[in-house]
């Protein structure tokens, strides 16, 4: 079974289009993380959300959004793509109240603007 | 702001050798610190967290330690196999969420 899953795993979309990229996580985790890795390799994170709380990374063009129809779904929704945001995308979940904060992610999406 | 450095972005050892990966960070002590493993393609992959009150942890051959004086964490894997082959990554505690390094390239040559 697959912890955090991501769909999809590679999204090839032209400038100015509006796309989605979908996360589901089966652990019962009250907290879920998007991130983004750029060619650089750098993990940055963009949004932490759980039931109580959304926080944005200030530096998060405010074109992405999360959505969250429920605890075990955090979808990123990304408007008006431009090229800089190609790069790979990683969701992740955690369990806050535990005190540990592991975090286990996902596979990944690749997203590459033309 | 919160700023973490690893000090190799590689780093090719022989197998049976231990590999000592180094974090530093700058500005505010978190409550604690968390190494991962990344394979290419895949997401990270959480190894070991460490407490600002513990000085040492061990899995299996992996081992982390924490300086809060130094501002410092040391990760080490001893006997150390190609499978061992990965990017490793520290991530810092900063207001419940991480931020991480970005990461070192470990080369484990038979």
């Amino acid at each position: 079974d697959t912890a955090v899953s991501q769909t999809p795993k590679y999204l090839v979309t032209q400038m100015g289009n509006d796309k989605s990229i979908k996360c589901e996580q089966n652990l019962g985790h009250d907290t879920m993380y998007w991130y983004k890795q750029d060619s650089k390799k750098f993990l940055k994170i963009m949004f932490s959300y759980n039931n109580k709380e959304l926080i944005i990374n200030e530096t998060v063009p405010n074109r992405f959004s999360p959505k969250s129809p429920d605890k075990a779904h955090l979808n990123l929704h990304i408007n008006s793509l431009e090229l800089g945001d190609s790069a790979v995308y990683f969701c992740a979940s955690s369990q806050r109240d535990y005190h540990t904060y592991e975090q286990y992610f996902g596979p990944g999406t690749r997203l590459t603007v033309t | 702001s919160q700023k973490i450095e690893q000090n190799s972005e590689a780093l090719n050892i022989q197998e049976g050798k231990t590999a000592t990966l180094t974090c530093n960070y700058t500005n505010y002590s978190p409550a604690y610190l968390q190494w991962y493993r990344q394979d290419p393609g895949r997401g990270p992959v959480f190894l070991l967290l460490i407490r600002e009150n513990e000085k040492e942890k061990r899995k299996e051959r992996l081992k982390v330690t924490f300086d809060t004086t130094l501002k410092q964490s040391l990760f080490h894997i001893t006997a150390s196999q190609p499978a061992d082959s990965a990017t490793y990554l520290c991530a810092l505690e900063s207001q419940g969420n991480l931020i991480f390094g970005k990461g070192t390239k470990l080369s484990v040559k038979p």
